[in-house]
């Protein structure tokens, strides 16, 4: 069974500037989530997807973070404009169902310089 | 938000070495799950405990969940170097859609 698929692995870009990452969860998973992980903290929820419908997206910077998941498969996370702080691994995973085992992706490091 | 707090923050030791790792917080989980990180990748889940008192074991990994579900440790038994990496402890928030992360603890066993 093929894992929870991440592009790009890494990604380095200005600040102001705009970014967006792909996640392909695992085949049949309903629930799909994006974390964001600061370096030295453990994975930090920005927004959960049940097939395309937002569950949560309570720790979603609003202003300048957007994501969806039009087809309920694919998601995508972006970030416009991007500042320094947003300078992180960002983590998609995916679920059967909410409170099912959690797949993660290998992320996709952002450096904002 | 629930916070979990992991303790130590980093640990150094060698190949052979016994090592317990803690997952503290002020606030009740109906569960607390174990992950593994390694560099690049992301988490993967270890365990999951359900019951106050409970005791799992997974080879030479021990997991205890406390008695009154705010607490939880891990126990490696004679460490390898593939045990080397960062151990996070998560709970499901009071709302229950949103997974909490403690800090992790760095581990690194040295041959």
């Amino acid at each position: 069974e093929a894992g929870v698929a991440q592009s790009p692995r890494y990604k380095i870009i200005e600040k102001r500037q705009s970014v967006a990452f792909w996640c392909n969860p695992i085949s049949g998973h309903a629930t799909l989530y994006w974390y964001q992980q600061i370096l030295g903290q453990g994975p930090k929820l920005l927004i959960q997807f049940q097939n395309n419908g937002v569950v949560d997206d309570s720790q979603l910077p609003k202003d300048r973070f957007s994501a969806e998941r039009l087809k309920g498969v694919d998601s995508t996370l972006k970030i416009q404009p991007a500042k320094l702080e947003d300078s992180a691994v960002y983590l998609c995973a995916s679920s059967s169902r909410t409170y099912d085992t959690q797949y993660f992706g290998p992320g996709t490091r952002l450096t904002v310089l | 938000t629930q916070l979990l707090e992991q303790s130590p923050q980093f640990l150094s030791i060698q190949e052979g070495e016994n090592l317990t790792v803690y997952c503290n917080s002020s606030s009740v989980f109906s569960s607390l799950q174990w992950y593994r990180q390694e560099p690049g990748e992301g988490p993967v889940l270890l365990v999951t405990v359900v019951t106050g008192g409970e005791v799992k074991k997974l080879k030479r990994l021990t997991f205890q969940f406390g008695d009154a579900r705010k607490d939880s440790s891990l126990h490696i038994t004679a460490a390898q170097p593939g045990d080397t990496g960062l151990y996070l402890c998560a709970g499901w928030s009071n709302s229950g859609y949103a997974l909490n992360f403690g800090k992790g603890t760095s581990l690194l066993v040295t041959p």
